[in-house]
């Protein structure tokens, strides 16, 4: 199985300012020049929401402050100015192959 | 607009069964892979299954393996998952996704084992 871990388990940041998660995989997610790895939010009570998918595409509607990089076994989800609304927890998961898997998820919070 | 509805959650005595049903709207059913994902409480998410188009391909995380079973209806838009021989650790929010990826999710219908 594909092991996926994040760091950190929490941040908290001012308002506007930039906020980092990594995603580290267990093997390379690369294949045909694609990254099987897509970012979640969730917010309190609610399901996940899909936020990014092959590592750096957004979904339609995703707000252009969040964006995805990397490639192969590391990658990066960044908020580049942080607004109240984006407090929630974000997932990391790889559709590499089955078992799907989730990183442990990181909680962002307002400082 | 996608749409899933779980339903079929509920209180459970450990080794008792659940059949979980997942009604899905607003796209191509037939041509989706579909998956369950659960949440315990106050965790992270955990993948247990999913399943092709048609139905002839279905995989399954290891502690779901010989317990549970995912199926599909392609005539009335729905998923299921039988789940039997249930556990205390299997108490979770279980969550229907559409999509090889889990590109959207249903609220989640939740399943409780306890004695």
């Amino acid at each position: 199985d594909i092991v996926m871990t994040q760091s950190p388990d929490s941040l908290a940041v001012s308002l506007g300012e930039r906020a980092t998660i990594n995603c580290k995989s267990s093997q390379s997610l690369l294949s045909n020049s694609k990254n099987y790895l897509a970012w979640f939010q969730q917010k309190a009570g609610q399901p996940p929401k899909m936020i990014i998918y092959w590592a750096s595409t957004r979904k339609p509607g995703v707000p252009d402050r969040f964006s995805g990089s990397g490639s192969g076994t590391d990658f990066t989800l960044t908020i580049s100015s942080l607004q109240a609304e984006d407090v929630a927890v974000y997932y990391c998961q790889q559709y590499y192959g089955t078992p799907l898997t989730f990183g442990g998820g990181t909680k962002v919070g307002i400082k | 607009e996608v749409q899933l509805v779980e339903s079929g959650g509920g209180l459970v005595q450990p080794g008792g069964s659940l059949r979980l049903s997942c009604e899905a709207s607003g796209f191509t059913f037939s041509s989706s892979w579909m998956n369950w994902v659960r949440q315990a409480p106050g965790k992270g998410l955990e993948w247990v299954a999913n399943i092709n188009y048609d139905g002839s391909e279905k995989k399954y995380v290891d502690s779901a393996k010989g317990r549970f079973t995912i199926s599909r209806d392609n005539a009335k838009n729905l998923i299921y998952l039988q789940m039997n021989g249930l556990r205390v650790e299997d108490t979770a929010l279980y969550y229907c996704a559409q999509g090889f990826g889990c590109d959207d999710w249903g609220q989640g219908t939740l399943v409780t084992v306890s004695s």
